[in-house]
């Protein structure tokens, strides 16, 4: 199995339910990322976290939370979310600061729908 | 805040056109601007540009710096059907440490007509 991996590829929650969406990356990499990407919006960047340190915090509500065991997977945790979190959110990694390499690869996505 | 604009919004053509995509940005201590494609999903990856002047070229596809007017333009000659996508821009900048993560423009959908 090569590159980013998401899963789930579609999940549908109401507003108390709490899940968790999954990365795992192939590639070897050190850093990772969340992002969010909402209908006709830009991307936006949720957390990073480089050598499973959260280097940043894109101002994201503490209803999403993050968890970077290990290089290789990095979770969001989901609770009480709001309809208006319906979005994709993708995931993606990059070999890390320091090595010159930083071009990220993105996972396929998880598609988000809160009722 | 950094800043990415993409122009245009939205492009139509036929088959075997040459098209043009732009991308403007402001950041601070700026460290490269990326250009991506999405399809259906996920973005892939297409070029990393961070010096002025140079030319990155795979297949049809090129792409160019300006870091002293601040942008970039995307070339493709010879459109196909298969180029039909959605074309991201984004910049990184530099931090004092650790990742980067990446700004988006609201990329050019690009529609390309047999």
């Amino acid at each position: 199995e090569t590159g980013v991996t998401q899963t789930p590829r579609h999940l549908v929650m109401g507003m108390t339910n709490k899940k968790s969406l999954k990365c795992e990356q192939h590639l070897g990499h050190n850093a990772m990322y969340w992002y969010k990407q909402s209908a006709k919006k830009p991307l936006e960047l949720m957390f990073v976290y480089n050598f499973k340190e959260q280097t940043e915090n894109n101002s994201v509500p503490s209803r999403f939370s993050p968890e970077c065991p290990n290089s290789s997977h990095l979770f969001l945790h989901l609770h009480t979310l709001q309809p208006e979190d319906s979005a994709l959110y993708l995931c993606a990694s990059s070999q890390g600061r320091g090595t010159g390499r930083d071009e990220q690869f993105f996972g396929p996505g998880t598609r988000l729908t809160v009722l | 805040e950094d800043k990415v604009v993409q122009s245009p919004l939205s492009l139509v053509v036929h088959e075997g056109d040459t098209v043009t995509l732009n991308c403007s940005y402001e950041v601070t201590n700026f460290r490269s601007l990326l250009w991506y494609k999405q399809e259906k999903k996920a973005p892939t990856f297409l070029f990393m540009l961070t010096s002025s002047g140079i030319e990155k070229k795979s297949g049809r596809l090129s792409s160019i710096l300006d870091k002293k007017e601040l942008f970039s333009i995307l070339n493709i000659t010879a459109t196909q059907t298969g180029d039909s996508a959605v074309y991201l821009c984004a910049v990184e900048a530099k931090s004092g440490g650790g990742a980067d993560g990446l700004t988006f423009g609201k990329g050019t959908h690009l529609i390309i007509q047999p």
